[in-house]
């Protein structure tokens, strides 16, 4: 039993480039979320999905894009990366959005 | 909207002093988490408090719930190294669309 997967658990970006940041769980829970967590701000929540086909935006989701076609993944897309973006970037799932919440290992991100 | 405050941001113990981190909400919650986040790790759940007044123990740490659900406490008793690490509350008002609102937790280091 994996839990929450997130890969890749580092990556390097030059300002403006795109890319994905892929997050799988294999507990068949309906809600997931993506965290961004800075030095000094705790935890952010980008966006979330409380379920197949449906997502929402969070406290900071300018600047990501999320799509949820499975319940087992939740991909968060940097469009056109910006070193404001840097950051570690943490996915969680749950039942339902306001109980104990998994979380994958992180996704250190660098952008230049 | 909802807030969570989490203080102190900082906490340095010598090995054997209590510890305690106090997070004070907006509003009236209708549950509170802790999470713990190792150095580098991610976080990761240790209990959920739902009614007011409540008060749980795991071992030398000690969770409560305050009468108007506004507040909670964390403390840990003897601290060890192995406590090092960031504590977070994560509590939820029955609004903002059900997700949980994190506190910018509190890093506590421990002197051997």
């Amino acid at each position: 039993n994996a839990g929450v997967t997130q890969t890749p658990k580092f990556q390097v970006l030059k300002t403006g480039q795109s890319m994905t940041l892929q997050c799988a769980q294999d507990m068949n829970h309906e809600y997931m979320s993506w965290y961004r967590q800075d030095p000094g701000m705790g935890l952010r929540l980008i966006h979330y999905s409380v379920g197949a086909g449906i997502t929402d935006q969070g406290e900071v989701p300018n600047g990501y894009n999320v799509s949820r076609s499975t319940t087992e993944d939740f991909p968060l897309r940097l469009l056109s990366a910006a070193p404001s973006q840097t950051s570690v970037y943490f996915c969680a799932s749950s039942w339902v959005s306001n109980q104990p919440q998994h979380f994958g290992d992180g996704t250190r991100l660098s952008i230049l | 909207g909802q807030q969570v405050m989490q203080i102190p941001q900082y906490q340095h113990v010598q090995e054997g002093e209590d510890f305690t981190t106090y997070c004070n909400s907006s509003t009236t919650l209708s549950n509170i988490q802790w999470y713990k986040q190792r150095p580098g790790g991610h976080p990761v759940f240790l209990i959920q408090l739902v009614k007011s007044g409540e008060v749980k123990k795991q071992k030398r740490l000690t969770f409560q719930f305050g009468e108007a659900k506004k507040n909670s406490s964390l403390h840990i008793t003897a601290t060890q190294t192995t406590d090092v690490g960031t504590y977070f509350c994560a509590g939820w008002d029955g609004g903002s669309q059900g997700n949980l609102i994190f506190g910018k937790g509190t890093k506590l280091s421990v002197k051997p």
